[in-house]
């Protein structure tokens, strides 16, 4: 089974510069899952969709942040313009299940965006 | 609302020893607890998983987590830490039955492993 697909994996910008990450979840996976993980921090969840609908972003700054699910299954993050404090990995996830199914299975993480702002 | 709490940032065994990292979380519902494991460099990975069935819980590489409702804590434990667990380790709440139900990840607890 492929994994979580996510590109690309280094990006290196300077501030003010917009940046796009992309993300392929794994194949039938109904919620998708964008986090940032600045270093030393656990992962911070940014924005959660089921299938083509956000079901949680309420830790997005949407004042420069978005992102999209397009038709259910990619997805793409927006960032617009970077700050230095947007340094981070950006981990995309998938899993099976939700609440709204009443179940809820493990994510699985694809290799993370490495973003540098300069 | 979910939260969870990892208690020890850093944690240092010699090899051969037993290894125990600390995990208390808060939830409004019936939880599921999950600990990932992130080598440097590389994506997260599923260790071992509770959802309501066994409090003991077994995974891979050896370790085991048990969930103990009264005192909240779902702690990893492994009896012979070996150079290869050298990592950063994340507890994870979930829950259903409430529509703003999210993973949350703990802060982490990295573990360097003595030769």
């Amino acid at each position: 089974e492929a994994g979580v697909a996510q590109s690309p994996r280094y990006k290196i910008i300077e501030k003010r510069q917009s940046v796009a990450f992309w993300c392929n979840p794994i194949s039938g996976h109904a919620t998708l899952y964008w986090y940032q993980q600045i270093l030393g921090q656990g992962p911070k969840l940014l924005i959660q969709f089921q299938n083509n609908g956000v079901v949680d972003d309420s830790q997005l700054p949407k004042d420069r942040f978005s992102a999209e699910r397009l038709k259910g299954v990619d997805s793409t993050l927006k960032i617009q313009p970077a700050k230095l404090e947007d340094s981070a990995v950006y981990l995309c996830a998938s899993s099976l299940g939700s609440w709204l199914t009443g179940s809820h299975t493990e994510a699985f993480f694809g290799q993370g965006t490495r973003l540098t702002v300069v | 609302a979910q939260s969870v709490t990892q208690l020890d940032s850093h944690v240092s065994v010699s090899e051969g020893t037993p290894v125990l990292l600390r995990c208390n979380y808060s939830s409004s519902y019936s939880p599921s607890l999950f600990w990932y494991v992130q080598h440097p460099n590389k994506g997260l990975q599923l260790l071992l998983k509770y959802t309501s069935a066994a409090t003991l819980v077994k995974g891979i590489n050896g370790f085991e987590a048990e969930f103990k409702k009264s005192e909240t804590s779902f702690h990893l434990t492994k009896p012979s830490a070996h150079m290869s667990d050298a990592a950063e380790y994340f507890c994870v709440v979930s829950d259903l039955g409430s529509s703003a139900s999210k993973i949350i990840f703990g802060s982490g607890t990295r573990l360097s492993i003595r030769p």
